[in-house]
């Protein structure tokens, strides 16, 4: 079972540089998330996809940019990478955003090590 | 805006012990609420969810929680520790708009259990 698969799992950038974070889910689910981990801070959002075509900003979306490619993948780009961005980058998916009792649970990929230097 | 607040970013417990994991809200409506675990090198998974339906919410591995309107607070509790159950533990509280919501997690507070 594959669920959500991220790449890379790590990266060392360069500041300055330029890459893109992969994330695609086969549960057919209609949102997808990415968040951001860092220690004593727990999870942040950057931006979701509430459905194929959508986009918003979450808590710290400054220095990303998104897309929603198709309703599989939605990749995560830092344009001009900094040392700030150094971070543990979770993807995540959910068949809605409306939690119900017995639906729309969020679902984990594994992570990404971004280190910029 | 809602958001919560994890009280205690280590907790140390004995196995065998009560777990007591503090987690309290703000919110201008009606929350819905999650206790997901992280353990190390791995994604989150969703332990349990309080969605309005029963005010005590059992989860898995033995986890469970009881949202208290009055205390703001949706505390997460286990009888008896055990070893497996060291890892990180976040609560969690949903944001937006109908349609367009996303979870907004606590700091964690990291679980360590003693023999």
């Amino acid at each position: 079972n594959a669920g959500v698969t991220q790449t890379p799992k790590f990266q060392v950038l360069k500041t300055g540089q330029s890459m893109t974070l992969q994330c695609a889910q086969d549960m057919n689910h209609n949102s997808m998330y990415w968040y951001r981990q860092d220690p004593g801070m727990g999870l942040r959002l950057i931006y979701y996809s509430a459905s194929e075509g959508t986009t918003d900003k979450g808590e710290v979306p400054n220095g990303y940019n998104v897309s929603r490619l198709n309703k599989r993948e939605f990749s995560l780009r830092l344009e001009s990478a900094a040392p700030s961005q150094t971070s543990v980058y979770f993807c995540a998916s959910s068949l809605g955003t409306e939690p119900t009792p017995r639906g729309n649970t969020i679902y984990f990929g594994e992570g990404s090590w971004l280190t910029v230097v | 805006a809602q958001s919560v607040t994890q009280l205690g970013s280590h907790v140390s417990v004995s196995e065998g012990a009560l777990v007591l994991l503090r987690c309290n809200y703000s919110s201008s409506v009606p929350p819905y609420l999650f206790w997901y675990v992280q353990y190390p090198n791995q994604g989150l998974q969703l332990l349990l969810k309080y969605t309005s339906a029963a005010t005590l919410v059992k989860g898995i591995n033995g986890f469970e929680a009881e949202f208290k309107k009055s205390e703001t607070s949706f505390h997460l509790t286990k009888p008896s520790a055990h070893m497996s159950d060291a890892a990180e533990y976040f609560c969690a509280v949903t944001r937006g708009v109908a349609g367009r919501r996303a979870l907004t997690f606590g700091s964690g507070t990291r679980l360590q259990v003693q023999p």
